[in-house]
């Protein structure tokens, strides 16, 4: 167990419709970050949250949204949702910004969110 | 830019040395690092470098790094089947906020 829970584990839906992914922490990281995984793109990073706050993009859809709440947990919400869509959605948290103040930024990986959709 | 090359796919015996190569594109980059995922798992840091050093070695992982073509290389010494993974290099990229790149990953299969 890495410390890093995601919810739900799997997931099945149809097109169109609109998931809510979720994501806690290990105990005193404050960032989360969030990446797809799938076969044709590999791991692209979506988005990163410091401590509530929106600290770096990458490749997200504008049909995806995140936020990270005041207990540090976070959210990953993918609405109007394409078969293109399916994947693996993997959560990560680490103790910094990702800054290097602290030294390696070090992320601890979830378990992740496989999502089909059908 | 930012970008993390991989070779996607690398079969070696059991008992040999598997080598694994990645190029990126950042040169500030300042850490370099190996995460490897098991099936069915979330990735796991293996270990890291800082950009200052050319080598960093943790019992059978040998890093070697070379800032000057960008490239960096994961050694595994005798090889076990249980090392059967894929293994993602990856970068730090500080492009208006800091990121963590990663390659598409290499699948490593260890015939015994």
């Amino acid at each position: 167990d890495s410390g890093v829970t995601q919810t739900p584990k799997h997931l099945i839906t149809a097109t169109g419709q609109r998931v809510t992914l979720r994501c806690s922490p290990r105990s005193g990281d404050l960032s989360v970050y969030w990446y797809q995984q799938s076969l044709d793109q590999g791991l692209q990073f979506l988005i990163q949250y410091y401590n509530g706050e929106e600290r770096a993009k990458g490749n997200i859809l504008e049909r995806f949204s995140a936020q990270q709440f005041p207990d540090l947990h976070s959210e990953l919400n993918l609405s109007s949702l394409e078969l293109g869509d399916s994947a693996l959605y993997f959560c990560a948290s680490s103790v910094g910004d990702g800054g290097g103040a602290l030294g390696a930024n070090v992320l601890t990986f979830g378990a992740g969110s496989r999502l089909t959709v059908l | 830019g930012e970008d993390v090359e991989q070779s996607l796919f690398l079969s070696v015996r059991e008992g040999d040395s598997s080598v694994i190569n990645c190029t990126y594109t950042d040169s500030s980059s300042t850490y370099l690092y190996w995460y490897k995922q098991e099936p069915g798992a979330g990735l796991q840091l293996l270990t890291y470098i800082f950009s200052n050093m050319d080598m960093k070695q943790d019992q059978r992982l040998t890093v070697l790094l070379n800032k000057k073509d960008k490239h960096l290389s994961l050694r595994i010494a005798d090889t076990q089947t249980g090392d059967s993974a894929i293994y993602f290099c990856a970068e730090s990229v500080n492009t208006g906020g800091f990121k963590t790149i990663f390659g598409a990953g290499t699948r490593l299969f260890v015939k015994a």
